[in-house]
Formats: structure tokens, sequence, C-alpha cells
């Protein structure tokens, strides 16, 4: 899991400020795929990118948050105008083949976002 | 994805076998089952996957029923570090985004 990782490990954001969660794969990883977590809660898909591409963002919440995966550098989620709800722990997962069924996902250690 | 069901909770002392249940009766041909588990504070770490036959790896053992309507995770010595909420999750074909239910919560007691 320590090769998945992930910063700010832990975020304070005032409510209308910008979040900016990044995640840099494994190794040799090209496919991304971003989760979150409500306290007490299971965790829930949000988006999967491979590098330059959405390929799927049926969970991601239609507003104010936004995925990319560039060809150079991290991936990055971004939160506009938080509010007090986005506060959780958002865990990203690279995967090697991004075939779903068939292919392990490695997570990394997760962002907290709180919301003040 | 298929529906999963497991035990809100299970309870093990160290050093014995441990058996996690889960259900997926509504489970397709070609859903392969897979198991992650979280430990306090961490993120979700891969502990097995299948679809037919019986797997085997360092971690543990998964058994899968013939009409695999469910599976058993099989932990062969529990010890305190695998403490921790257990999912069993079944991943439909072309579906990345794993679907994680509320898992089992495995307190091991020493």
């Amino acid at each position: 899991n320590a090769d998945v990782m992930q910063n700010p490990r832990h975020l304070v954001r005032r409510r209308g400020q910008e979040a900016r969660l990044r995640c840099s794969p494994m190794k040799g990883h090209s496919h991304v795929y971003w989760y979150r977590q409500l306290p007490e809660e299971g965790l829930k898909f949000m988006v999967y990118l491979q590098k330059e591409n959405i390929i799927d963002e049926s969970g991601m919440p239609k507003e104010r948050f936004s995925a990319e995966f560039p060809k150079e550098g991290p991936s990055i989620l971004r939160i506009q105008q938080v509010v007090r709800g986005d506060s959780a722990a958002y865990f990203c997962a690279s995967s090697l083949m991004g075939q779903g069924m068939t292919d392990t996902q490695y997570f990394g250690p997760g962002t907290r976002l709180t919301v003040l | 994805d298929a529906k999963t069901t497991q035990p809100n909770s299970m309870e093990s002392n160290e050093e014995e076998p441990v058996h996690l249940p889960c259900n997926h009766s509504t489970i397709s041909g070609t859903d392969y089952i897979h198991w992650y588990r979280q430990l306090p504070s961490q993120g979700p770490e891969y502990v097995i996957h299948g679809l037919t036959s019986n797997v085997n790896n360092r971690m543990a053992s998964l058994a899968i029923a013939e009409d695999r309507k469910s599976s058993t995770l099989i932990l062969h010595r529990a010890t305190l570090r695998d403490a921790a909420v257990y999912y069993c999750i079944s991943a439909r074909r072309g579906a990345d985004g794993l679907t994680f239910g509320k898992g089992t919560h495995l307190i091991i007691q020493p």
C-alpha cells in the first residue's frame, strides 16, 4: 500500500475554499481510481481515470468535483467551494491493467479532509 | 455489481482459524469475488480473489460454493494484526469501480 502515495495526508479547509488532493500511483500503473469514505461508512467509488482520460465518473458528484490524471505528474481530485458534508477520507487506488474484475487495486493511505 | 451480504461483526481468538462468510446470491457467471480488508486509519488492502475454484495465497484462502452464491474467506491462524474490516466484493465485467458494502468488523481477542 505504501507505494501508492497520497498527499496531503490531512487537509483542513474552511467552507467555500478549494481542496486539491494528489495521488501518485504505483510505478508502472496507469489506471487510477478515487473513492470517498464518509465517517462510519464504507468506501464509495467516485471516478476511474487512465492517463489523460476519464473512463468512468459515475460516482462523482455533478458539481464542484473534478478529477484529472495528466500525462506527467500525479492524479488530482479537486473539490471547489467545499462544504462540511465533504469532510471524509479520500482514497486513491491504482492498478496495472484496469480490467476491473480480475485486476488488483492497490490503495494509498488516504487524505483526510476536514471542512470547518 | 451483485449485492453481497456479510455479518456486521465477528470475534475470534488469536492463533485460531477464522471463517468469514459472504452471500452473493445474485452473482452472475462472469463476476469475480474479491476480498479486501481495511485496518484502522489505513487504506483498503487486497486479500484474495477468485471465480469458481478455491484459491490460496500467503494471506488467506477463499472457498467458493459450487453454486457460487456464497463464499468464505479463511484466515488460517489469526493474529492481532488481522483485526480489520473485511469487505467481500462481487465485481461485474466492465465495471472498474469496486462497490464496497459495510463489511465484517473482525475482532481478535488475545
